[in-house]
């Protein structure tokens, strides 16, 4: 039962470096979302995608991009990354169209930017 | 305009009472659900419990209940017989309507709740 998996756990990076924040699960959902938690903000929606090939934007988009070829993967790019961008980011998958949608998470990534 | 306000930011309550967290939230959506999470100390989300809009009775999960207040707006988890395992932060999200909105859940800020043996 790996469910929603995260990798890695803990990243730091350099001002202006790339890097992607990979997501998968095994669940079959159609629906995967990225969050950021920064202290004293709960957690903020970034991107999601509603199925493979559709991704949309959340409240905190810039500075990612996501794309969605599979059901199972939905990676996150920080193509520049800057301070302002240290945080624990979690990606969280749900069933398609329910009224009651349970997203369940993975235990976060998380990322210092120096 | 904050969608979900958590008054709380610390709880502290003796082990075995009964604790309420506060939730109240803004929308002018006629249909919504509102989930509660807990976040313990090693970072994990777990879902508790949920309620709909439209759904006529408070949800129960074991120990978890809701106090859904509709005209007031308000979604207030109740812990019952609290543990030391309950110690954790606790978040109060709304997702606003059934389609489009299915994945755009709104958090507030969270409530730390400790519970003393």
């Amino acid at each position: 039962n790996a469910g929603v998996t995260q990798t890695p756990k803990f990243q730091v990076l350099k001002t202006g470096q790339s890097m992607t924040l990979q997501c998968a699960q095994d669940m079959n959902h159609e629906y995967m979302s990225w969050y950021r938690q920064d202290p004293g903000m709960g957690l903020r929606l970034i991107h999601y995608s509603v199925g493979a090939g559709i991704t949309d934007q959340g409240e905190v988009p810039n500075g990612y991009n996501v794309s969605r070829s599979t059901t199972e993967d939905f990676p996150l790019r920080l193509l520049s990354a800057a301070p302002s961008q240290t945080s624990v980011y979690f990606c969280a998958s749900s069933y398609g169209n329910l009224a009651k949608n349970i997203q369940y998470f993975g235990a976060g990534t998380r990322l210092s930017v120096l | 305009a904050q969608k979900i306000t958590q008054t709380q930011p610390g709880m502290f309550v003796q082990e075995k009472e009964a604790v309420t967290l506060d939730c109240t939230y803004d929308t002018s959506d006629p249909s919504y659900g509102l989930f509660w999470y807990k976040q313990p100390s090693s970072g994990e989300m777990i879902f508790l419990i949920y309620q709909g809009s439209y759904d006529q009775q408070n949800a129960t999960e074991g120990r978890y209940s809701l106090n859904f207040q509709k005209a007031r707006k308000s979604a207030n988890l109740v812990i019952s017989a609290s543990q030391l395992g309950d110690s954790a932060m606790y978040f109060c999200a709304m997702r606003e309507g059934r389609i489009q909105g299915a994945q755009k859940l709104v958090f507030g800020q969270g409530t730390r709740l400790t519970i003393n043996p």
